[in-house]
């Protein structure tokens, strides 16, 4: 069964300095990936995706992932962030198997810290 | 192009009543998604129709839990009765029948409160 991992619930960074999410994913067919933003009280807004080609993805606000084969893994990466990055991460994975099936991973919470 | 309508965007409830809510998927869109997030926790998928059809709604409670599709647009999911476990956000999401572009696109959410 399809599965989406992420291992930090909570990663706190202060202003300006590098963060990474991690994600890593479990799948046996191929797989499209996505890294989804949630602000308070709002939906999910799509933030970067990997359907095929080059494995370094840019996103909106700076943000960027790499997906990895070998280590079935897609890792979030914003060299350097602000307040307004504050937000809930969520990385998924696409399986298609005779239709469209999204499998979430839980989340991290990112805390900007001034 | 307007982007996913979902009403109410808070509800407060006592156990045992009912609720409903309903989404309007982005015009066009054949594929609608109800997803379930508790605090804390990723959204987990409730069902999912294609056009009017249902395509997936094996983790719905269909005890308390009844959803509908009506003509292939619209979509009103429903709780009845609610019990406490079922305070959550509940989204809806919609995509293209066959995505090109690949992602989902979701509404604001139905905040649920149940006392």
């Amino acid at each position: 069964a399809q599965s989406v991992t992420q291992l930090d619930s909570q990663v706190p960074v202060f202003e300006e300095a590098p963060v990474e999410l991690r994600c890593n994913y479990s799948s046996s067919v191929s797989v499209y990936l996505f890294w989804y933003v949630q602000y308070p009280n709002q939906g999910l807004q799509l933030l970067l995706k990997y359907l095929s080609g080059s494995t370094l993805v840019k996103g909106i606000n700076g943000f960027e992932a790499e997906f990895n084969k070998s280590q079935t893994s897609f890792h979030l990466r914003k060299p350097s962030v602000h307040i307004s990055d504050t937000a809930e991460y969520f990385c998924a994975v696409r399986v298609t198997s005779g239709t469209y099936k999204y499998i979430f991973g839980t989340g991290t919470r990112l805390k900007v810290l001034a | 192009e307007a982007g996913v309508a979902q009403s109410p965007r808070y509800k407060i409830i006592e156990k045992r009543q009912s609720v409903a809510f309903w989404c309007n998927p982005i015009s066009g869109h054949a594929t609608l998604y109800w997803y379930q997030q508790i605090l804390g926790q990723g959204p987990k998928l409730l069902i999912q129709f294609q056009n009017n059809g249902v395509v997936d709604d094996s983790q719905l409670p269909k005890d308390r839990f009844s959803a509908e599709r009506l003509k292939g647009v619209d979509s009103t999911l429903k709780i009845q009765p609610a019990k406490l476990e079922d305070s959550a956000v509940y989204l809806c999401a919609s995509s293209p029948y066959r995505p090109d572009t690949g992602e989902l696109f979701f509404g604001e959410g139905s905040r649920l409160t149940v006392l």
